[in-house]
This record gives structure tokens, sequence and C-alpha cells, in this order.
């Protein structure tokens, strides 16, 4: 199975600031249609996942452009410009590339300071 | 827009089977490339990729929990059924059905909103 690799786990950022998360495979998730297979999901608290970015760096519909994601191969990274006090919940990778199993990173909580 | 919902038994006691449908709207499942999956989430823990059922019936499953799960579709239903046998409490999770978007940009775009499952005697 592909190991997602989640850090920081948990983060608290002031409003206004910028936040990175970063997430590492075990294998590459570069398809050789040039696409990397990770996605970005925010589970805001008491609500089920919200997919954020798809193929590692588009957004989905819908999000905010304050969201970002980037990487390729076995490093990515979503960032976020400049945090609101809605982007409090927990962060989470995803591949599938190398399935099955879809595997998930381990999550990062994000507060607000 | 596609909705889906998880419905089933909040309270399982080991050795038991655990039947949960997932009954969606917005898409159909008679659709080329069309599917949905099977995800759960432990408490405190990370998510976990249960099972996927296609359009065309194929059907994947977790190597880890092969044995144990089936997954079924109605399409005249618009319903999704996952099984899963032997129950122990450390299959106490929240479990999620989500739609995979199709083509090469495949993504699980829509979730359900999940449904708490307690095993426990």
């Amino acid at each position: 199975d592909v190991v997602m690799t989640q850090s920081p786990l948990s983060l608290s950022v002031t409003p206004g600031e910028p936040a990175s998360i970063s997430c590492r495979s075990s294998q590459s998730l570069l398809h050789r249609n040039g696409y990397n297979y990770v996605d970005w999901f925010l589970q805001r608290p008491g609500q089920s996942p919200q997919l954020l970015i798809y193929l590692a760096s588009h957004r989905a519909s819908g999000v905010p452009d304050r969201f970002s994601g980037s990487g390729s191969g076995t490093d990515f990274t979503l960032k976020i410009s400049r945090v609101e006090a809605e982007d409090v919940g927990v962060y989470f990778c995803m591949q599938d590339l190398q399935t099955p199993p879809v595997t998930f990173g381990q999550g990062t909580r994000l507060e607000i300071k | 827009q596609i909705t889906l919902k998880e419905s089933g038994p909040t309270l399982v006691k080991p050795t038991q089977t655990l039947t949960l449908t997932c009954t969606f709207s917005g898409f159909s499942l008679k659709t080329s490339g069309e599917s949905v999956g099977w995800i759960r989430q432990p408490p405190g823990k990370a998510m976990e990729w249960l099972a996927l059922i296609y359009w065309d019936e194929d059907k994947r499953y977790s190597p880890s929990l092969n044995n144990r799960l089936t997954v079924t579709k109605d399409t005249s239903k618009n319903q999704v059924v996952l099984t899963m046998t032997n129950m122990d409490p450390v299959d106490t999770a929240t479990y999620y059905c989500a739609h995979r978007r199709g083509g090469y940009d495949h993504t699980y775009d829509y979730w359900g909103q999940g449904t708490l499952v307690t095993v426990s005697s």
C-alpha cells in the first residue's frame, strides 16, 4: 500500500496569515498521462469531507482561490494564502493511483489563533 | 446536484454482519464512468478506503478486508449496498459513501454525511 505522510499534524494560524501542509507518498503518484493523482480534502467539525484540490493542483468547483495545491511525484503541498475562520478543520491528502487500496494521510488539524 | 446518504444500524454485535445502504441522487450508476465508493473513519483516526463499485458492475475491494466485504448496486433504486461480515469492535467507525467522478480527472467529489456504527456486545 502507498503510505501518505502528512506534516505537520496540527497547525495554529492567525487569521490573514498563510498556512502550508505537506503530504509525502511512499511511491510516485505521477501517471504516464502527466497527472499526479493526489487530492486534498477539508473536513470541517461535524461535517463530511469536502474536496478542495484534485490532480494535485486543480481547485474543485466553488473552492476559494486562496487554496492552492502543488507538487509532483512523491512530494505535495496544500497552501492557504490567507487563513480565514471558516478554514478550521482537518485537512487530509488522498492518493487514487496505486490502487487498490486508495490511501489517505493522517490528517492535519488547523485551528485559528 | 449530487447527494448521497448512508443508512443502516448504529449498533451491531461482534461477529454479526453489517449492512449499509447508500442512497444517492444527481447521477445514475447506469451511466458510463460513474462509480460509488465506501470509506470509513474510526474515531480519532485516519480515513480508510473500503470498496468501489462501477457502473458496469466492476468492483474493487481493500485487500486487507477483501474477504469480509461485498458491494452491490440497485440502479432502479439509486442505491449501493455494502456488507461487512464478522464485525469486531475495531470496526467501530463512521462509514461514508462517496461519488467517484470518472475520467482522467477521477476523484471522490461528493460525500455522504456519514453514519456512525458502533460494534459492541
